[in-house]
């Protein structure tokens, strides 16, 4: 495996179920992102890790909930949610988060329904 | 605060020519990444090419290369050569680094411009 990779690709789930997306990166990065996709907007950054550390939490409602156990994985559990937070969620690693040269490499996204 | 603004929402190129995406942004801040990501309808974002702003020299990446315009804040992408497979959304984003106390640094998005190329 190389770059970045993200399961499920595609995910339904109903408002009371409990749902985990993952991450994974193979290029040796130190921080990880996760971002939503909705129609029509730009891409919403959602929280950073550092080094397994998170250092944003960009006002995400608490139905969201990460997880970083080491530099190579990042999880996002998911409950109770809602349908307007059916999107396409997309998971980048980069090598120095707080570089302006800094580039992130994205992985295929998981597209979520919540019916 | 940053922005970027993508005034083209659609563009059409014939196959094998050259097209143009536009690019402006906003930013205060005197050290800042350009990056520009290419979106086919599987949904990865595909990293194309970035500037830096104190580089001197347009980036060019076989072929993108960007168009940087410092004073005009733009940074517009141009492809050489269309293919089939280059019909994709485009999006435009700006970095900027550890700033005015913030603790982390920030990707910002533009809107995207869907790229369709015609055989």
């Amino acid at each position: 495996e190389t770059g970045v990779t993200q399961t499920p690709r595609h995910l339904v789930m109903g408002m009371t179920n409990k749902k985990s997306l993952k991450c994974e990166q193979h290029l040796g990065h130190n921080a990880m992102y996760w971002y939503k996709q909705s129609a029509k907007k730009p891409l919403e950054l959602m929280f950073v890790y550092s080094l397994e550390e998170r250092v944003e939490n960009n006002s995400v409602p608490s139905r969201f909930s990460p997880e970083c156990p080491n530099s190579s994985h990042l999880f996002l559990h998911l409950h109770t949610l809602q349908p307007e937070d059916s999107a396409l969620y997309l998971c980048a690693s980069s090598q120095d988060w707080s570089s302006a040269t800094d580039t992130q490499y994205f992985g295929p996204g998981t597209r979520l329904t919540v019916l | 605060a940053q922005k970027i603004t993508q005034t083209q929402p659609g563009m059409f190129v014939q196959e094998k020519e050259a097209v143009t995406l536009d690019c402006t942004y906003d930013t205060s801040d005197q050290s800042y990444g350009l990056f520009w990501y290419k979106q086919p309808s599987s949904g990865e974002m595909i990293f194309l090419i970035y500037q830096g702003s104190y580089d001197e020299q347009n980036a060019t990446e076989g072929r993108y290369s960007l168009n940087f315009q410092k004073a005009r804040k733009s940074a517009n992408l141009v492809i050489s050569a269309s293919q089939l497979g280059d019909s994709a959304m485009y999006f435009c984003a700006i970095f900027q680094g550890d700033a005015g106390g913030t603790s982390y640094g920030k990707l910002t998005f533009g809107q995207g411009t869907i790229l369709t190329v015609h055989p």
